[in-house]
């Protein structure tokens, strides 16, 4: 399966760790998006890349959050100092982006990074 | 990025047509309607997208009224497998995130 795969699938850490989340898009795709789902919500955008270039970040991402993407392959996504209330699932996305003139892009997600501070 | 209204939550007998209602009234000339569906614990799936024709697909038929103002989701032979939390976003030729609502919660009763 080429599928959107996430590393790991569920962390369990003490407030005030960092972590460190790894998204490998599929193949091919340029465009790679990270978002967070809390409990009974619909996903929220954090940020995404082009290639190598992070293009757009939400207000949700604060500074404690950052985001690479270095050879415009996979992508990490680090929490530091961790709060209660980061835990949430973290859903990566990836798309083909051909052109800004032509809607062809769809968003395939991954099975989600699982956080779970304590 | 339009706005869109889903009934919170629906149930479906198993082998019926599912029909899931999404209202986006202000949608303008240029937004996609998109629906994906999550299943507990998993990531969205996708499932299909439209302009203004009405789509279909091996998962399911999207039909959009002719002012484009609400669309209909068909799941022509629901399965138990397809409970889940369906969800309709619109977005915009320049749109780069999707803005996900809460969603309808599909429920297939057996």
């Amino acid at each position: 399966d080429t599928g959107v795969s996430q590393d790991p699938r569920h962390k369990i850490t003490k407030r005030g760790q960092n972590v460190t989340f790894r998204c490998d898009p599929i193949s091919e795709h340029n465009r790679l998006y990270w978002y967070r789902q809390t409990l009974g919500q619909g996903p929220e955008f954090l940020t995404y890349f082009q290639n190598e270039a992070q293009l757009e970040k939400s207000r949700l991402l604060s500074d404690r959050f950052s985001a690479e993407r270095p050879k415009g392959s996979f992508s990490t996504l680090e929490i530091q100092r961790t709060e209660q209330g980061d835990s949430a699932m973290y859903l990566c996305a990836s798309s083909l982006f051909l052109s800004t003139d032509v809607i062809t892009e769809t968003q395939y997600f991954g099975p989600g990074t699982r956080l779970l501070v304590l | 990025d339009a706005k869109t209204t889903q009934p919170p939550s629906m149930d479906c007998a198993e082998g019926r047509a599912a029909n899931l209602p999404c209202n986006h009234s202000t949608i303008s000339g240029n937004e996609y309607v998109y629906w994906y569906r999550q299943i507990h614990s998993q990531g969205p799936q996708y499932i299909i997208h439209g302009l203004k024709n009405n789509e279909t697909n091996e998962m399911a038929s999207l039909i959009i009224t002719e002012d484009r103002k609400s669309s209909t989701l068909i799941l022509p032979h629901a399965t138990l497998r397809d409970t889940a939390v369906y969800y309709c976003i619109v977005r915009g030729l320049y749109g780069q995130n999707f803005v996900f609502g809460p969603g309808t919660r599909l429920s297939v009763l057996p």
